[in-house]
């Protein structure tokens, strides 16, 4: 049973199209990412919700927009898409620790390898 | 600006040896550091961490140094398996700030 699936795996899509990322986690944790990993392998963290806030947010267009129903799902919704937006985006989920302290360790999907033509 | 460097892009070592894999840092304010392994086609997975108090943690096979006053971080793997053959990532966080900074990876190969 996987813990952290994304949806779709591939992606292929015309510029100027929308399309929608979507992952989801089954380890009860409270936390998840968007990381998008370019095509030089820098893997960047973009968005972070906790419990379906968002926490952290990247210098990422606003064109990307992620939406989080619940806290075992994390969407990312990308509109007019462009050709600098093919990556590959990965989705990962943890537990922060209540008493603090940094021992996030972070699980990742498999990724999802966009490409924008 | 990156903040977390892996300057060797790639790396070979034979089978049963040594794999010795380096990262350096420029933020002072980094207090946790992971590696994680990532093989092709999926996610990065968590192989070992090390919080900034200390100097050495080891897990089996694999051993993370940390060199504060240096920024520096190395992975040890021995024996070197043709199984750990993989992308491996460091990556550093700041304390209240769940952010990982990752680096941009060193290709391990374990030649048989």
């Amino acid at each position: 049973d996987t813990a952290v699936s994304q949806t779709p795996k591939y992606l292929v899509t015309q510029m100027g199209n929308d399309k929608s990322i979507k992952c989801e986690q089954n380890l009860g944790h409270d936390t998840m990412y968007w990381y998008k990993q370019d095509s030089k392998k820098f893997l960047k963290i973009m968005f972070s919700y906790n419990n379906k806030e968002l926490i952290i947010n990247e210098t990422v267009p606003n064109r990307f927009s992620p939406k989080s129903p619940d806290k075992a799902h994390l969407n990312l919704h990308i509109n007019s898409l462009e050709l600098g937006d093919s990556a590959v985006y990965f989705c990962a989920s943890s537990q922060v620790l209540s008493s603090g302290g940094s021992k996030n360790i972070q699980y990742f999907g498999a990724g999802t390898r966009l490409s924008v033509l | 600006d990156q903040q977390v460097k892996q300057n060797s892009p790639s790396l070979s070592v034979q089978e049963g040896r040594i794999s010795i894999l380096n990262c350096d840092y420029t933020n002072s304010m980094f207090d946790y550091f992971l590696w994680y392994k990532k093989y092709p086609a999926e996610g990065p997975t968590f192989l070992i961490s090390i919080s900034s108090i200390k100097d050495k943690n080891e897990d089996g096979r694999f051993t993370v140094f940390l060199n504060k006053s240096a920024k520096h971080l190395s992975l040890h793997i021995v024996p070197s398996q043709p199984g750990d053959s993989a992308v491996y990532f460091c990556a550093a966080m700041e304390f209240g700030n769940e952010k990982l900074t990752f680096g941009t990876g060193t290709r391990l190969t374990i030649i048989p």
